[in-house]
């Protein structure tokens, strides 16, 4: 099946500085991305959907200043989260749509 | 929209048990059904699906049946393996005609030799 990676695999930050986390589509290209985010024995809630060439569509309840996302290319898209705090602290997954989705390994991002 | 709920583990057996994992969901109309895996430090991947009421998705062993009189999914495996060790998300498209998923809770699978 298709391979979606993301980068970094865990991340530790300290309070009020930006993380950035990408998702690169290793072998297909994709017009849309998602962002989900899974609290610890919690569903996958989806946070975003990025749309290359356009901005991304927040789910309710996200904010959209705090949750950076750029899909700069048909294999790219990005999340930043800004001056992040520990309750972002958050394990992060992506996925990127052919026919299917297709989904990243996650990324922990733990603040303190 | 459009929910799942998913039992909790987590579930553990020994290696050749029977396998269960429930799954049932509220929706509108009859949408899509997945269920999705995720080995350890890898990617959810799309295990196995039912388009349609009464229909049966498998894959790999397992198997997971569009039961529209009792709204479940449940997911079912006759021999379990070491490698099955995993965990399982049962999901659903959040409303109709539309890429977004929701997903269930998650439920860890444990098997033993």
């Amino acid at each position: 099946g298709a391979v979606v990676s993301q980068h970094p695999s865990r991340v530790i930050c300290k309070s009020g500085t930006s993380v950035k986390i990408e998702c690169r589509s290793l072998d297909f290209q994709a017009t849309t991305m998602f962002w989900y985010r899974q609290f610890p024995k919690q569903s996958l809630m989806l946070m975003a959907t990025s749309n290359e060439g356009s901005k991304a569509t927040y789910e309710q309840g996200v904010e959209k200043d705090k949750f950076l996302i750029n899909h700069a290319s048909l294999t790219l898209s990005t999340l930043t989260v800004t001056s992040a705090h520990p309750e972002d602290s958050s394990f992060y997954i992506c996925s990127a749509r052919a026919h299917e989705q297709f989904f990243g390994p996650g990324t922990r991002l733990t603040v303190l | 929209g459009n929910s799942v709920t998913q039992m909790e583990g987590p579930v553990t057996l020994s290696e050749e048990a029977f396998l269960t994992i429930n799954c049932t969901y509220t929706a509108t109309g009859y949408p899509s059904l997945f269920w999705y895996v995720q080995y350890p430090g890898e990617g959810l991947q799309l295990l196995l699906k039912a388009t349609k009421a009464d229909d049966k998705g498998s894959n790999k062993g397992f198997e997971a049946t569009y039961r529209k009189e009792t709204t479940s999914f449940h997911l079912e495996k006759g021999s379990v393996q070491v490698s099955d060790s995993a965990v399982y998300f049962c999901a659903l498209p959040g409303s109709y005609n539309t890429d977004k998923l929701i997903f269930g809770t998650g439920t860890r699978l444990q098997v033993f030799p």
